[in-house]
């Protein structure tokens, strides 16, 4: 159990397009969802937590007007990068959880995106 | 502030035994997390502890002190599959999850 999709696993867009990434939740209903970001050989960074049907929290720096995240139902979440740079080029990854207490949060596989 | 410290690279030989250390400093604490990530891939769990001790779970077991702010990973019998980055987390007060930059584990034949 606890599995988790992300739709596309890879893309490739022009500057200034925007794409939109989906994050699903299989076989659990996902309370919680969030994005992070991760450039080569560097750590998890966190963009921004969500619960369902709510908005979205941001952490410091990060664009919410660029990144627009829509939790829309407990099984699914979207993150879009808007006029996208090629300085967004990166591994976007989510994750869910039940949203209980310090629960475990599973991943999705990853989206690599990367801006021309 | 908040913090995670783990050693950056480590190397060991297959079929050895290899621990990974973890040190952290959280606003309150909620349990420790250690994810497995191999490259290219998004991170999967292995374990999370939350009370001083250790849990075993096949090869794999981590190790949790609370009054020390420790916490390590240990891997029994490496394979060459556990070639990965081990990411420790530790969850504050408000179950937030501190990432740390992760150990990239290099297993040699």
């Amino acid at each position: 159990g606890a599995v988790v999709s992300q739709h596309p696993s890879w893309v490739i867009c022009k500057s200034g397009t925007s794409v939109k990434i989906e994050c699903r939740s299989l076989d659990f209903q996902a309370t919680t969802m969030f994005w992070y970001r991760q450039f080569p050989k560097q750590s998890l960074m966190l963009m921004a937590t969500s619960n369902e049907g709510s908005k979205a929290t941001y952490e410091q720096g990060v664009e919410k007007d660029k990144f627009l995240i829509n939790h829309a139902s407990l099984t699914l979440s979207t993150l879009t990068v808007t006029s996208a740079h090629p300085e967004d080029s990166s591994f976007y990854i989510c994750s869910a959880s039940r949203g209980e207490g310090p629960d475990t949060q599973y991943f999705g596989p990853g989206t690599r995106l990367t801006v021309l | 502030g908040q913090n995670i410290d783990q050693p950056t690279e480590m190397t060991a030989t297959e079929g050895a035994i290899v621990q990974i250390n973890c040190t952290y400093q959280t606003s309150g604490f909620n349990g420790l997390f250690w994810y497995q990530q191999h490259a290219g891939e998004a991170p999967t769990f292995l374990s999370y502890n939350v009370l001083d001790g250790l849990e075993e779970k096949g090869r794999f077991s981590s190790f949790l002190s609370r009054s020390k702010g420790y916490s390590y990973l240990l891997l029994k019998e490496l394979q060459m599959k556990d070639s990965a980055s081990y990411l420790c987390a530790g969850t504050d007060s408000n179950y937030q999850l501190i990432w740390g930059a992760g150990t990239k584990l290099i297993i040699k034949p």
